[in-house]
Protein backbone atom coordinates (compact mmCIF):
# COMPACT_ATOMS: atom_id res chain seq x y z
CA UNK A 1 0.00 0.00 0.00
CA UNK A 2 1.41 3.51 -0.74
CA UNK A 3 -0.35 5.02 2.43
CA UNK A 4 -1.65 3.52 4.94
CA UNK A 5 -0.64 0.00 6.89
CA UNK A 6 -2.14 -1.71 9.35
CA UNK A 7 -1.27 -3.50 12.23
CA UNK A 8 -1.32 -5.85 12.72
CA UNK A 9 -2.49 -8.09 9.70
CA UNK A 10 -4.53 -10.55 11.29
CA UNK A 11 -6.03 -10.88 14.95
CA UNK A 12 -8.06 -13.55 16.58
CA UNK A 13 -9.91 -12.88 19.91
CA UNK A 14 -12.29 -14.16 22.10
CA UNK A 15 -16.00 -13.05 21.89
CA UNK A 16 -16.51 -10.33 24.45
CA UNK A 17 -12.84 -9.29 24.53
CA UNK A 18 -11.85 -5.31 22.71
CA UNK A 19 -9.83 -5.46 19.65
CA UNK A 20 -7.67 -2.85 18.47
CA UNK A 21 -6.27 -2.36 15.06
CA UNK A 22 -4.05 0.60 14.13
CA UNK A 23 -3.21 2.21 10.86
CA UNK A 24 -0.16 4.58 9.66
CA UNK A 25 0.10 6.70 7.15
CA UNK A 26 2.84 8.66 5.25
CA UNK A 27 1.78 12.19 4.18
CA UNK A 28 -0.18 14.70 5.56
CA UNK A 29 -4.14 14.00 5.46
CA UNK A 30 -7.41 15.75 5.23
CA UNK A 31 -9.29 13.15 7.01
CA UNK A 32 -9.09 9.02 8.04
CA UNK A 33 -11.66 6.44 7.36
CA UNK A 34 -12.25 3.14 8.40
CA UNK A 35 -14.42 0.63 6.59
CA UNK A 36 -15.18 -2.94 7.09
CA UNK A 37 -15.17 -5.76 4.87
CA UNK A 38 -16.56 -9.36 5.40
CA UNK A 39 -15.24 -11.93 2.80
CA UNK A 40 -15.26 -10.69 -0.39
CA UNK A 41 -18.40 -8.35 -0.24
CA UNK A 42 -18.61 -5.04 -0.33
CA UNK A 43 -17.22 -2.09 2.01
CA UNK A 44 -18.82 -0.99 4.84
CA UNK A 45 -18.34 2.75 6.18
CA UNK A 46 -17.59 2.69 9.94
CA UNK A 47 -16.41 5.91 10.81
CA UNK A 48 -14.99 9.26 9.86
CA UNK A 49 -12.07 11.48 11.97
CA UNK A 50 -10.96 14.45 10.58
CA UNK A 51 -7.22 15.57 11.13
CA UNK A 52 -8.08 18.14 13.70
CA UNK A 53 -10.12 15.41 15.48
CA UNK A 54 -8.24 13.16 18.12
CA UNK A 55 -11.23 10.97 18.95
CA UNK A 56 -14.14 9.92 18.00
CA UNK A 57 -16.86 7.20 19.44
CA UNK A 58 -19.56 5.51 17.54
CA UNK A 59 -21.47 2.78 19.97
CA UNK A 60 -18.98 0.05 19.87
CA UNK A 61 -16.42 2.02 18.07
CA UNK A 62 -13.38 4.16 19.38
CA UNK A 63 -11.33 5.78 16.73
CA UNK A 64 -8.40 8.04 17.71
CA UNK A 65 -5.96 9.97 15.69
CA UNK A 66 -2.36 10.87 15.89
CA UNK A 67 -1.31 13.51 13.28
CA UNK A 68 2.21 13.81 14.84
CA UNK A 69 2.78 9.83 14.54
CA UNK A 70 1.05 9.93 11.32
CA UNK A 71 -1.23 6.75 12.71
CA UNK A 72 -4.79 5.98 13.79
CA UNK A 73 -5.86 3.17 15.85
CA UNK A 74 -9.73 1.50 15.58
CA UNK A 75 -11.13 0.22 18.63
CA UNK A 76 -13.99 -2.24 19.01
CA UNK A 77 -15.41 -2.88 22.64
CA UNK A 78 -17.15 -5.94 23.64
CA UNK A 79 -16.92 -7.66 20.31
CA UNK A 80 -19.22 -10.08 18.95
CA UNK A 81 -18.85 -13.06 16.49
CA UNK A 82 -20.34 -10.53 13.84
CA UNK A 83 -17.68 -8.35 13.72
CA UNK A 84 -15.54 -10.95 12.15
CA UNK A 85 -14.04 -9.28 8.90
CA UNK A 86 -11.58 -7.17 7.23
CA UNK A 87 -10.90 -3.86 8.48
CA UNK A 88 -9.12 -0.81 6.48
CA UNK A 89 -8.05 2.46 7.23
CA UNK A 90 -8.39 4.80 4.37
CA UNK A 91 -7.31 8.18 3.92
CA UNK A 92 -7.49 11.76 2.04
CA UNK A 93 -5.55 14.39 1.63
CA UNK A 94 -8.47 16.85 1.10
CA UNK A 95 -9.63 19.40 -1.94
CA UNK A 96 -13.26 18.58 -2.73
CA UNK A 97 -13.97 14.92 -4.21
CA UNK A 98 -10.48 13.50 -2.84
CA UNK A 99 -9.47 10.11 -3.78
CA UNK A 100 -9.04 7.45 -0.94
CA UNK A 101 -5.77 5.70 -0.18
CA UNK A 102 -6.17 2.15 1.55
CA UNK A 103 -3.88 0.54 4.09
CA UNK A 104 -3.81 -3.17 3.87
CA UNK A 105 -6.91 -5.01 5.63
CA UNK A 106 -6.45 -6.31 9.10
CA UNK A 107 -8.64 -9.72 9.70
CA UNK A 108 -10.15 -9.85 12.45
CA UNK A 109 -11.77 -13.09 13.69
CA UNK A 110 -13.97 -13.11 16.77
CA UNK A 111 -14.30 -16.88 18.37
CA UNK A 112 -17.97 -17.32 19.69
CA UNK B 1 -31.62 4.26 3.24
CA UNK B 2 -31.28 4.36 -0.61
CA UNK B 3 -27.05 2.39 -1.23
CA UNK B 4 -24.78 2.71 -4.03
CA UNK B 5 -25.86 0.40 -6.63
CA UNK B 6 -23.82 -1.72 -8.66
CA UNK B 7 -24.59 -4.08 -11.67
CA UNK B 8 -23.99 -6.69 -12.81
CA UNK B 9 -23.06 -7.90 -9.12
CA UNK B 10 -20.73 -11.11 -11.31
CA UNK B 11 -19.08 -11.18 -14.52
CA UNK B 12 -17.27 -13.53 -16.24
CA UNK B 13 -15.37 -12.73 -19.39
CA UNK B 14 -12.65 -14.30 -21.75
CA UNK B 15 -9.32 -12.61 -22.33
CA UNK B 16 -9.86 -9.96 -25.10
CA UNK B 17 -13.08 -9.46 -24.67
CA UNK B 18 -15.04 -6.25 -23.12
CA UNK B 19 -16.59 -4.91 -20.16
CA UNK B 20 -19.23 -2.82 -18.78
CA UNK B 21 -19.81 -1.96 -15.00
CA UNK B 22 -22.61 0.37 -14.01
CA UNK B 23 -23.10 2.04 -10.77
CA UNK B 24 -25.95 4.36 -9.57
CA UNK B 25 -24.57 6.54 -6.44
CA UNK B 26 -26.73 7.52 -3.54
CA UNK B 27 -29.64 10.04 -4.38
CA UNK B 28 -28.41 13.61 -4.34
CA UNK B 29 -24.62 12.14 -4.86
CA UNK B 30 -23.03 14.02 -7.16
CA UNK B 31 -19.47 12.82 -6.96
CA UNK B 32 -18.72 8.78 -8.12
CA UNK B 33 -15.31 6.80 -7.62
CA UNK B 34 -14.32 3.70 -8.93
CA UNK B 35 -11.88 1.59 -7.32
CA UNK B 36 -10.56 -1.84 -7.97
CA UNK B 37 -9.82 -4.79 -5.44
CA UNK B 38 -7.24 -7.85 -6.64
CA UNK B 39 -7.28 -11.02 -4.10
CA UNK B 40 -6.10 -10.24 -0.86
CA UNK B 41 -5.29 -6.91 -1.74
CA UNK B 42 -6.67 -3.25 -0.36
CA UNK B 43 -8.96 -1.07 -3.10
CA UNK B 44 -6.85 0.80 -5.88
CA UNK B 45 -8.29 4.31 -6.52
CA UNK B 46 -8.83 3.68 -10.39
CA UNK B 47 -11.18 7.28 -11.50
CA UNK B 48 -13.62 9.60 -10.10
CA UNK B 49 -16.13 11.90 -11.80
CA UNK B 50 -17.94 15.38 -10.10
CA UNK B 51 -20.68 16.90 -11.80
CA UNK B 52 -20.31 14.21 -14.92
CA UNK B 53 -16.57 15.60 -15.71
CA UNK B 54 -13.67 13.31 -14.56
CA UNK B 55 -11.87 15.08 -11.38
CA UNK B 56 -9.63 12.64 -10.84
CA UNK B 57 -7.23 9.76 -12.40
CA UNK B 58 -4.83 7.27 -10.50
CA UNK B 59 -3.88 3.80 -11.75
CA UNK B 60 -6.47 2.81 -14.26
CA UNK B 61 -5.47 0.85 -17.43
CA UNK B 62 -5.53 2.99 -20.89
CA UNK B 63 -7.73 0.23 -22.01
CA UNK B 64 -10.34 0.93 -19.38
CA UNK B 65 -12.30 4.57 -20.15
CA UNK B 66 -15.49 6.06 -17.59
CA UNK B 67 -17.94 7.82 -17.95
CA UNK B 68 -20.62 9.90 -15.79
CA UNK B 69 -24.08 10.63 -17.18
CA UNK B 70 -26.71 12.86 -16.78
CA UNK B 71 -28.27 11.15 -14.13
CA UNK B 72 -25.07 10.87 -12.37
CA UNK B 73 -24.81 6.69 -12.90
CA UNK B 74 -21.38 5.83 -14.10
CA UNK B 75 -20.27 3.24 -16.07
CA UNK B 76 -16.35 1.76 -16.73
CA UNK B 77 -16.12 0.00 -19.76
CA UNK B 78 -13.21 -2.61 -19.83
CA UNK B 79 -11.86 -3.48 -22.96
CA UNK B 80 -8.79 -6.24 -24.26
CA UNK B 81 -9.58 -7.75 -20.97
CA UNK B 82 -6.38 -9.50 -19.09
CA UNK B 83 -6.31 -12.02 -16.95
CA UNK B 84 -4.82 -9.80 -13.86
CA UNK B 85 -8.17 -7.66 -14.47
CA UNK B 86 -9.88 -10.36 -12.45
CA UNK B 87 -10.75 -8.33 -9.40
CA UNK B 88 -13.51 -6.69 -6.95
CA UNK B 89 -14.83 -3.69 -9.21
CA UNK B 90 -16.10 -1.43 -6.78
CA UNK B 91 -17.87 2.37 -6.70
CA UNK B 92 -18.35 4.81 -4.06
CA UNK B 93 -20.03 8.34 -3.84
CA UNK B 94 -19.84 10.95 -1.43
CA UNK B 95 -21.55 14.42 -1.77
CA UNK B 96 -19.10 17.81 -2.08
CA UNK B 97 -18.13 19.25 1.42
CA UNK B 98 -19.03 15.80 2.84
CA UNK B 99 -15.93 13.25 2.97
CA UNK B 100 -17.48 9.94 3.73
CA UNK B 101 -17.49 7.89 0.65
CA UNK B 102 -20.12 5.19 0.05
CA UNK B 103 -19.41 2.06 -1.46
CA UNK B 104 -21.95 -0.19 -3.34
CA UNK B 105 -21.28 -4.06 -3.36
CA UNK B 106 -19.31 -4.25 -5.43
CA UNK B 107 -18.67 -6.17 -9.32
CA UNK B 108 -16.59 -9.27 -9.32
CA UNK B 109 -15.07 -9.66 -12.54
CA UNK B 110 -13.41 -12.88 -13.74
CA UNK B 111 -11.32 -13.23 -16.67
CA UNK B 112 -10.95 -16.50 -18.28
Amino acid sequence: SQQGEEDPQALSIQEGENATMNCSYKTSINNLQWYRQNSGRGLVHLILIRSNEREKHSGRLRVTLDTSKKSSSLLITASRAADTASYFCATDIGGANSKLTFGKGITLSVRP
Amino acid sequence: AAGVIQSPRHLIKEKRETATLKCYPIPRHDTVYWYQQGPGQDPQFLISFYEKMQSDKGSIPDRFSAQQFSDYHSELNMSSLELGDSALYFCASSITGYNEQFFGPGTRLTVL
